[in-house]
């Protein structure tokens, strides 16, 4: 089983729709879960992180379920600039661990 | 106050050349990663770095890859007898070891193999 699995996509989303990616990994000792944007041609950087209470920035929305070990990204009233692709990240493999596990990505489009 | 740098930008080189690319982490950060995309597709994890610990190479995908961390700061990615499948966006990482930081990436070198 791979530590980080995500969709791949791509959702191809109308402007002003809402979308929701899920991401599931493998270790469960993983203290750490972030969601990174990669645009075309460029590096990845920082969406925001994931705490377990929710947390929330403007029209993104992160969850974390830790029982079954899955992370969650909501994006309302798309945008043309969110088109991107969406890297789950979490710490691990190895307990204690704060070595950075990133997925494959999944792809969103919006489309006007 | 410069973020990762990553020499050279882009690099074409023949079959069976041997290629070394360079990373240059940001001041500080101990943790330093590498990843290779290739056309389209996800990150592949190759190696990480942290501090003199002994680094995690469990993504390379073959021994004509190897990578070496002086000082414990600047990160040299060797591939040797270059294939063209090895054609791919070669990107490192830094970040500080601990919980919930920011990873930051340099922006890669494109490697060609013809």
């Amino acid at each position: 089983r791979k530590e980080v699995e995500q969709d791949p996509g791509p959702f191809n989303v109308p402007e002003g729709a809402t979308v929701a990616f899920n991401c599931t990994y493998s270790n469960s000792a993983s203290q750490s879960f972030f969601w990174y944007r990669q645009d075309c041609r460029k590096e990845p950087k920082l969406l925001m992180s994931v705490y377990s209470s929710g947390n929330e920035d403007g029209r993104f929305t992160a969850q974390l379920n830790r029982a079954s070990q899955y992370i969650s990204l909501l994006i309302r009233d798309s945008k043309l600039s969110d088109s991107a692709t969406y890297l789950c990240v979490v710490t691990g493999p190895g307990a204690g661990s704060y070595q950075l596990t990133f997925g494959k990505g999944t792809k969103l489009s919006v489309i006007p | 106050g410069a973020g990762v740098s990553q020499s050279p930008s882009n690099k074409v080189t023949e079959k069976g050349k041997d290629v070394e690319l360079r990373c240059d982490p940001i001041s500080g950060h101990t943790a330093l990663y590498w990843y290779r995309q290739s056309l389209g597709q996800g990150l592949e994890f190759l190696i990480y770095f942290q501090g003199n610990s002994a680094p995690d190479k469990s993504g390379l995908p073959s021994d004509r890859f190897s990578a070496e961390r002086t000082g414990g700061s600047v990160s040299t990615l060797t591939i040797q007898r270059t294939q063209q499948e090895d054609s791919a966006v070669y990107l490192c990482a830094s970040s500080f070891p601990n919980k919930n930081t920011e990873a930051f990436f340099g922006q890669g070198t494109r490697l060609t193999v013809v």
